[in-house]
C-alpha cells in the first residue's frame, strides 16, 4: 500500500527566507503526487501535482516541487516566504487506477512565517 | 460553479444522537470521498464512491454510513454519535483525470 511521510510537523521560517517542506512516499506503482495547502478554517486547495510529465513541477503562489525517484521524495520549496504562506501543507500520493482514485495523505506540516 | 458544498458548517451533537452531513458537487464528477481530519493525523478516508449507486469503505468507516443515489450528492450518516467522532469532516470529488480531488469547506462536528 502507498504511504506518505512528512518530516517535521511544524516548520518556522523568517519572511523572505527559503521554504522547504519534506515529503517521502512509498508506492508500488508509478506515483502521482500532490501538495495541498489548507488555510485556517478552510478546505484543502491544490498547490501542485506530479503526473510524470516533468520532474520539476511549478504550482501556484510561487511554490515548486521536484520529484526524485531515487530518493522517493517530493519536497516542496519556495525561494522567499511571505506572511500569507502561513498554513498547513499536505503531501499526498495516489493509490493508482482500480483503487477508486484514492489519495493517501501525510500527517501535514504547519508552516509558520515570522516577520 | 459552486464546486463542492457542505452543510452544515458547524454542529454540536449529544452522545447517541444521529445526523447527516450533506455534500453536493456540481462538476459532474463520478468519484466522491469523505474524510475526517484530526490534529496531527492528516486526512483519513471514511468512505468513497466511484459512481451513483456504488460505495465502498475507506480506512476508518466504523460508526458511519453513506449512500449515493445521484451523481451530485454524497451524504454521510452518523447513527449513534460518540465523542471519538468529534472532528472536522471534508467531502471531496474527482473526475478521475490525473486523480486530483476538489475539496469542500468542511463541517466541524463536536460530540459531547
Amino acid at each position: 500500500a502507498q504511504s506518505v511521510t512528512q518530516l517535521g510537523s511544524h516548520v518556522s521560517v523568517s519572511e523572505g527566507a527559503l521554504v522547504l517542506l519534506r515529503c517521502n512516499y512509498s508506492s508500488s506503482v508509478p506515483p502521482y503526487l500532490f501538495w495541498y495547502v489548507q488555510y485556517p478554517n478552510q478546505g484543502l486547495q491544490l498547490l501542485l501535482k506530479y503526473t510524470s510529465a516533468a520532474t520539476l513541477v511549478k504550482g501556484i503562489n510561487g511554490f515548486e516541487a521536484e520529484f526524485k525517484k531515487s530518493e522517493t521524495s517530493f519536497h516542496l520549496t519556495k525561494p522567499s516566504a511571505h506572511m500569507s504562506d502561513a498554513a498547513e501543507y499536505f503531501c499526498a500520493v495516489s493509490e493508482g487506477p482500480g483503487e477508486g482514485n484514492k489519495l493517501v495523505f501525510g500527517a501535514g506540516t504547519i508552516l509558520r512565517v515570522k516577520s | 460553479n459552486a464546486g463542492v458544498t457542505q452543510t452544515p458548517k458547524f454542529r454540536i451533537l449529544k452522545i447517541g444522537q444521529s445526523m447527516t452531513l450533506q455534500c453536493t458537487q456540481d462538476m459532474n464528477h463520478n468519484y466522491m470521498y469523505w474524510y475526517r481530519q484530526d490534529p496531527g493525523m492528516g486526512l483519513k478516508l471514511i468512505y468513497y464512491s466511484v459512481g451513483a449507486g456504488i460505495t465502498d469503505k475507506g480506512e476508518v468507516p466504523n460508526g458511519y454510513n453513506v449512500s449515493r443515489s445521484t451523481t451530485e450528492d454524497f451524504p454521510l450518516r452518523l447513527e449513534l454519535a460518540a465523542p471519538s467522532q468529534t472532528s472536522v469532516y471534508f467531502c471531496a470529488s474527482s473526475s478521475g483525470h490525473l486523480y486530483e480531488q476538489y475539496f469542500g469547506p468542511g463541517t466541524r462536528l463536536t460530540v459531547t
